[in-house]
Formats: structure tokens, C-alpha cells, sequence
């Protein structure tokens, strides 16, 4: 069964470092998303994406960060000057279709040290 | 998109069914209910979806009110493994959801007892 891939699982980094987070969605889906979850709280969108633009973004999706796909296949979010308060797990997401279910990857948690 | 409101948490035999319910009484006609669920802090994992008929799939049934106000979540057979976060999420769907984003709420945390 297709799958979103996310690496790395877990990443440590210093606050003020830069980070990229990683995603490969399912192949033939054109919708990405992020997702954020801080510890013991609930999962918050952050930033849709659709024909190589961002076509909707929440309020955490400031100037600090920024996603790409830089090629037919990978998706990338990326927090310019991590901050201790970006620890969290990182959800990627994808659909082929914004009516249609949306699948999630397994994340990546962030620690910001 | 319209607000929901899922109990905290609820316990369940295994074996039996799990039903968990939720309120949305503010929906509007062009609004789906979805149901996902997180198991652990893994990523969220669809479920089911529907408009306004009853909805099966292998994984659970879904009950909507006639009135579209509640809905239900069936796991028929529910097994350990169904021990997760359950999410019930009313979304546009169509042009007025320019990007599909989900508001995640709270959810209802199911307690698989054995």
C-alpha cells in the first residue's frame, strides 16, 4: 500500500540552527500538507501546498519557515532559526485530491535543544 | 469549518462495540463529517467519511443524525489495537476548501480494555 514517507524520524538541533524536514508523498497526489503536534497537544495545521505554490497557511507558518518541492518527488519543510519552542512532531500529509482523504506520514520529532 | 464536540475519553471491552459519538450541530449543508484516528503520536490515520447516508467501510460504520447535528463512529469489533485518539472533523468540501487543510480538535481518547 502507498505510503508518506518522512525522514529523519527524530532530529536534535540547536535553537538558531536552520532545519529541513523531509517528506515524500504518495506519487500520484498533488495536494501536500504540514502538520505540527507539541507534546500533549493537538495536531495543528500549518501549511497547504498545491501546483507548486502554498494556497493556504495558519498563523504558525510565519517568516521563520518555508516548504518546497524541489523535484517530482520530495516535499520539505524548513524552520530558518529553530526556536525551543518548535519542538514538536512534524506531520506531512498528502491527498490526490483536495475532496479526498488525506494520508499521513509517521512524522518527525523535533527537538530544539 | 464547523466546531465538534467529542467526549474527553471513553472505555470499551474488546470484543464489543465502540461507539463514539460527536456533535456538530453548527454544520451547513456543504460540510462532510471525516473521522480520523492517532494511535500513540503516530500520524493520523483516515477512517471514514460521509455526508448525510450511513457509511461502512472495513475499517468502522458511521451514523449521521437525520437533522446532520451528531454522528456516531461504530468499531464493530473493537480489538486492543484500536486504543487511540478518535478525531471527528466537519470540513468543506468542494471549492468553498480552497486547500483540504483538517482542523483538529481534542478528540476522544478509546480505551481498549481487555
Amino acid at each position: 500500500e502507498p505510503e508518506v514517507t518522512q525522514t529523519p524520524s527524530h532530529q536534535v538541533t540547536q535553537m538558531g540552527q536552520e532545519v529541513i524536514l523531509r517528506c515524500v508523498p504518495i506519487s500520484n497526489h498533488l495536494y501536500f500538507y504540514w502538520y505540527r503536534q507539541i507534546l500533549g497537544q493537538k495536531v495543528e495545521f500549518l501549511v497547504s501546498f498545491y501546483n507548486n505554490e502554498i494556497s493556504e497557511k495558519s498563523e504558525i507558518f510565519d517568516d521563520q519557515f518555508s516548504v518546497e518541492r524541489p523535484d517530482g518527488s520530495n516535499f520539505t519543510l524548513k524552520i530558518r532559526s529553530t526556536k525551543l519552542e518548535d519542538s514538536a512532531m512534524y506531520f506531512c500529509a498528502s491527498r490526490w485530491d483536495r475532496n479526498t482523504e488525506a494520508f499521513f506520514g509517521q512524522g518527525t520529532r523535533l527537538t530544539v535543544v | 469549518d464547523a466546531k465538534t464536540t467529542q467526549p474527553p475519553s471513553m472505555d470499551c471491552a474488546e470484543g464489543r462495540a465502540a461507539n463514539l459519538p460527536c456533535n456538530h450541530s453548527t454544520i451547513s449543508g456543504n460540510e462532510y463529517v471525516y473521522w480520523y484516528r492517532q494511535i500513540h503520536s503516530q500520524g493520523p490515520q483516515y477512517i471514514i467519511h460521509g455526508l448525510k447516508n450511513n457509511e461502512t467501510n472495513e475499517m468502522a460504520s458511521l451514523i449521521i443524525t437525520e437533522d446532520r447535528k451528531s454522528s456516531t463512529l461504530i468499531l464493530p469489533h473493537a480489538t486492543l489495537r484500536d486504543t487511540a485518539v478518535y478525531y471527528c472533523i466537519v470540513r468543506v468540501v468542494g471549492l468553498g476548501n480552497q486547500g483540504g487543510k483538517l482542523i483538529f480538535g481534542q478528540g476522544t481518547e478509546l480505551s481498549v480494555k481487555p
